[in-house]
């Protein structure tokens, strides 16, 4: 079955402590996303991959990280959580022809609580 | 910077009535994306818009792209219960297309 899963699903943690999402896709799609979604503020763009080994920055970097040294994969990295990056998190992978974006699929989401 | 509105923001329809929502953006993009969330649940694509007048359709609904005015509609038509969720415009953005700036929702509610 064609997939974006993310894990965990659901974390509560405390600040400081660095911690990492996994996003995986099973597409071969080249192009993969993670963004946040806040009450009242829609979804905002983290960090975007058009391909393995290239990573940009979306609308609210600050506080994280990310790499994409195999297709398949995009971890979210927090360094040091802070409350203020409790949030819902979704990863999200498209094909991509010519640097563009298509349909975008979603994983289930991670709902990340920081205390 | 780019940015992009959704109206409204909340509606409540009733069945079988006919309602369109409204995206419009500020900065020139040739690509719009609409996707629908239920509640407590992940986002799911609708419709990709690539182009200035395209216009698609799938069952109750039909998403139409004007980039000269910089607009898109999706246009509900018959409203029924199960259409009750968020709708989400994105635009891609700037020179790398992978840029998305999503608008803030239109959350619809479709009544009896």
């Amino acid at each position: 079955e064609a997939q974006v899963t993310q894990n965990p699903r659901y974390l509560i943690t405390v600040t400081g402590k660095k911690l990492t999402v996994t996003c995986s896709q099973n597409m071969n799609h080249e192009y993969m996303s993670w963004y946040r979604q806040d009450p009242g503020l829609g979804l905002r763009q983290i960090y975007y991959s058009m391909n393995v080994e290239v990573t940009d920055k979306g609308d609210v970097p600050e506080g994280y990280k990310v790499s994409r040294k195999e297709k398949r994969n995009f971890p979210l990295i927090l360094e040091s959580p802070s409350p203020n990056q409790t949030s819902l998190y979704f990863c999200a992978s498209s094909p991509s022809f010519g640097g563009r974006v298509y349909e975008q699929y979603f994983g289930p989401g991670t709902r990340l609580t920081v205390t | 910077e780019l940015k992009v509105e959704q109206n409204p923001l909340f509606l409540s329809m009733q069945e079988g009535k006919n309602y369109t929502i409204y995206c419009d953006y500020s900065t020139t993009s040739d690509r719009l994306y609409w996707y629908r969330q239920d509640p407590g649940k992940s986002l799911e694509s609708l419709f990709v818009l690539l182009s200035n007048g395209a216009v698609k359709q799938e069952g109750r609904l039909m998403a139409s792209l004007d980039t000269k005015a910089r607009l898109s509609t999706l246009h509900i038509t018959a409203a029924v219960h199960d259409l009750s969720a968020t709708y989400f415009c994105a635009v891609s953005y700037g020179g790398s297309q992978g840029n998305l700036i999503f608008g803030k929702g239109t959350k619809l509610s479709v009544k009896p």
